[in-house]
C-alpha cells in the first residue's frame, strides 16, 4: 500500500537547489521518513532519513514538517549526475518492515 | 562499489529453464534481501534473509526460491523461467533494520 505521495516529475537548473517533496499523512509515530534514488538501472542508493528532526548528510537535508505529514528531500547544489528517480518511503524502523517503492519522482537536472 | 556484489551482471536464458543469482553482502551485514524490477511493476520486494533464517516474504511466486548461507551470501533461485521474468534482480543488505539498505548494481535476467 502506497504511503508516500510524490510529484511523477520535476525539473531543475544544473547548480540550483533541488527540493523534491513528499506528502505522508498517515504517518504513524514510530515510522520513519528515508529517501532513495535509482540512477539509470543502477541499484538504489540510501540518501537519508529521518523521524522527526531535519537531517542533513553530505549528499542531501531532509526538512520534516512539525506534524510529520509531508517532508522536502533538498539537493542544495544539483549537478547532472543527480538526475535519477527519487523514492521517498515511510517505514517502521527494525527487522520484519521492508521497503515499499513506490513510482518515486524523476528528477531532471538540466544543464 | 557499494560493497554488495552481485553475480552474474547479465544473465539469458530460455523459458523453462531454471538459473541461480548471488549476492555478496557488504561485510558486517547480516541482512540480505532481494527486489525485483521489471519495466510494468517497479521495484517489487521479494524476500528478506537475517543471520542464515527467512525474516519476511514479499510477492515472491512459488517457482522462486532462496537462502542465505553460512557465510551469508545468498542465492536467489528461479525455476521454470517464464518470459515475464525478464527484469532486474537487485540485492541489498544491512546491518541493522533502521539504516537504509545498501544495494548491489544487479542482475539483468532476459528470457528468450
Amino acid at each position: 500500500d502506497a504511503k508516500t505521495t510524490q510529484p511523477p516529475s520535476m525539473d531543475c537548473a544544473e547548480g540550483r537547489a533541488a527540493n523534491l517533496p513528499c506528502n505522508h499523512s498517515t504517518i504513524s509515530g514510530n515510522e520513519y521518513v528515508y529517501w532513495y534514488r535509482q540512477i539509470h538501472s543502477q541499484g538504489p542508493q540510501y540518501i537519508i532519513h529521518g523521524l522527526k528532526n531535519n537531517e542533513t548528510n553530505e549528499m542531501a537535508s531532509l526538512i520534516i514538517t512539525e506534524d510529520r505529514k509531508s517532508s522536502t528531500l533538498i539537493l542544495p547544489h544539483a549537478t547532472l549526475r543527480d538526475t535519477a528517480v527519487y523514492y521517498c518511503i515511510v517505514r517502521v524502523g527494525g527487522y520484519g518492515q521492508n521497503f515499499v517503492f513506490g513510482p518515486g519522482t524523476r528528477l531532471s537536472v538540466l544543464p | 562499489d557499494s560493497g554488495v556484489t552481485q553475480t552474474p551482471k547479465h544473465l539469458i536464458t530460455a523459458t523453462g529453464q531454471r538459473v541461480t543469482l548471488r549476492c555478496s553482502p557488504r561485510s558486517g551485514d547480516l541482512s540480505v534481501y532481494w527486489y525485483q524490477q521489471s519495466l510494468d511493476q517497479g521495484l517489487q520486494f521479494l524476500i528478506q534473509y537475517y543471520n542464515g533464517e527467512e525474516r519476511a516474504k514479499g510477492n515472491i511466486l512459488e517457482r522462486f526460491s532462496a537462502q542465505q548461507f553460512p557465510d551469508l551470501h545468498s542465492e536467489l533461485n528461479l525455476s521454470s523461467l517464464e518470459l515475464g521474468d525478464s527484469a532486474l534482480y537487485f540485492c541489498a543488505s544491512s546491518v541493522d533494520g533502521v539504516f537504509g539498505y545498501t544495494f548491489g548494481s544487479g542482475t539483468r535476467l532476459t528470457v528468450v
